[in-house]
């Protein structure tokens, strides 16, 4: 199985700021990475696939980039509704997950 | 619009079986494969089980094989997972999730999930 480890696990910050999350996989998955957020009792809600490619509907405060083995979410300027726990997804191979970053109010 | 409705969690004892239900409506149904994601209390998500779109075929990683069975019934719409031998650590809630495009390539693995339910609690305690 492809383990991915996201870093950090929480992050505290605040409305308006720059926020970056990580992702690596235990080996190369090419661009097959997604990311999703969920809010809590929520099911996830898919932000981005294919490493870079925005779904449809989510705000353009959402960007993905990395190939390989190392990959980044950011979120340009945070707002009140981005509070909430990121994970990202290979589908390279059957499916694993990262174990989440909850982002926090600082 | 695309919905997912699951149904069927509640508590039950260790060793004994449960079958939960995912109704879709508002796309094709039989065009997608469709999943099983399930996450324990205060956890992340770990993938369950895949169904092809035609339900000829399925996939379950090893924590479940042999005890979980992922179903479809295009006729009605609706997505199935049989849940037997169950233990302690399969309490979790379990979701349905949709193939982000139509037609899935077998082995391939080249979709992620665009559309979730809300979840369904399966709780396995004495």
């Amino acid at each position: 199985d492809i383990q991915m480890t996201q870093s950090p696990s929480t992050l505290s910050a605040s409305v308006g700021d720059r926020v970056t999350i990580t992702c690596r996989a235990s080996q190369s998955i090419s661009s097959w990475l997604a990311w999703y957020q969920q809010k809590p009792g929520k099911a996830p809600k898919l932000l981005i696939y294919k490493a870079s490619s925005l779904e449809s509907g989510v705000p353009s405060r959402f960007s993905g980039s990395g190939s390989g083995t190392e990959f980044t979410l950011t979120i340009s300027s945070l707002q009140p509704d981005d509070f909430a726990t990121y994970y990202c997804q290979q589908y390279n191979s059957p499916w694993t997950f990262g174990q989440g970053t909850k982002v926090e109010i600082k | 619009q695309v919905q997912l409705v699951e149904s069927g969690g509640g508590v039950v004892q260790p060793g004994r079986s449960l079958r939960l239900s995912c109704a879709a409506s508002g796309f094709t149904f039989s065009s997608y494969a469709m999943h099983w994601v399930r996450q324990a209390p205060g956890k992340g998500l770990e993938w369950v089980a895949i169904i092809s779109n035609d339900g000829s075929k399925k996939y379950s990683p090893d924590s479940v094989k042999g005890r979980f069975t992922i179903s479809r019934d295009n006729s009605k719409n609706t997505l199935y997972l049989q849940m037997n031998s169950l233990r302690a650590e399969d309490t979790a809630v379990y979701y349905c999730a949709r193939d982000h495009r139509p037609f899935y390539v077998w082995g391939s693995y080249r979709n992620c999930f665009d559309y979730w339910g809300q979840g369904t609690l399966v709780t396995v305690s004495s």
